[in-house]
């Protein structure tokens, strides 16, 4: 069965630094993997996807099968990064998603 | 386009009831899946329904159950209610197409006191 590990459950970091958020998943197959974020107060959104190859809000994540993992990074933190970020993967088409336990980002000012 | 709604918004049950969760997808998105969201486990999957049809089941009890209309709409069912099962449940829907994005709603915030 598929699993997404999400190692750290509170990251701070002061506004300016780099950010790296961890995940690794367990999937025999070519999974699709997500990265979700929820800011305050607001619904769970999707952030990026490994397929789209693309940066958003500054974030990049590289898919990388050896280490099988898929980890989030910003170059330069912002407080209005602050938020719960969720690592998931799918198998493809309509297959359920799995989640990890997720993140907790405070980028201190 | 209106967004996934879910209602109620919160929700404070005694043990031992039971409870019905209602989820309105994003029109023409025919994939409607559950999640029960707590600080310790994170999202966990509970089932997803796509065209009226189950297509994919959680580990949780039988207590868990659901079901989805012709018009995508879906409901979620907690028999017996536990102190456990205190948490915000979401709904999420997904559209057409191979790899396609999942759509959250607000969530229902259950207590059971």
């Amino acid at each position: 069965a598929q699993r997404v590990t999400q190692p750290e459950k509170l990251l701070s970091v002061f506004k300016g630094a780099p950010v790296e958020l961890k995940c690794n998943y367990s999937y025999s197959g070519s999974p699709e993997l997500f990265w979700y974020v929820q800011y305050s107060r607001q619904r769970l959104q999707l952030l990026l996807r490994h397929i789209s190859r693309e940066s958003i809000k500054g974030f990049t994540a590289d898919l990388n099968k050896g280490e099988t993992s898929f980890h989030l990074k910003k170059p330069f933190a912002q407080e209005e990064d602050s938020a719960m970020y969720y690592c998931a993967l799918s198998e493809g088409g309509y297959q359920k998603v799995t989640f990890g336990t997720g993140t907790k980002l405070q980028v201190i000012p | 386009k209106a967004g996934v709604t879910q209602t109620p918004r919160y929700l404070i049950k005694t043990r031992g009831q039971q409870v019905t969760l209602s989820c309105s997808p994003i029109s023409g998105h025919r994939s409607v899946s559950w999640y029960q969201q707590t600080p310790g486990q994170g999202l966990q999957f509970l089932f997803e329904y796509f065209s009226e049809t189950q297509r994919n089941k959680g580990n949780f009890p039988g207590r868990f159950s659901g079901r989805q209309f012709s018009n995508s709409r879906s409901e979620m069912n907690v028999s017996t209610l536990e102190l456990g099962d205190s948490a915000l449940y979401l709904c999420a829907s997904r559209g057409q197409g191979d790899r396609s994005e999942a759509f959250f709603g607000q969530g229902t915030r259950l207590t059971v006191v």
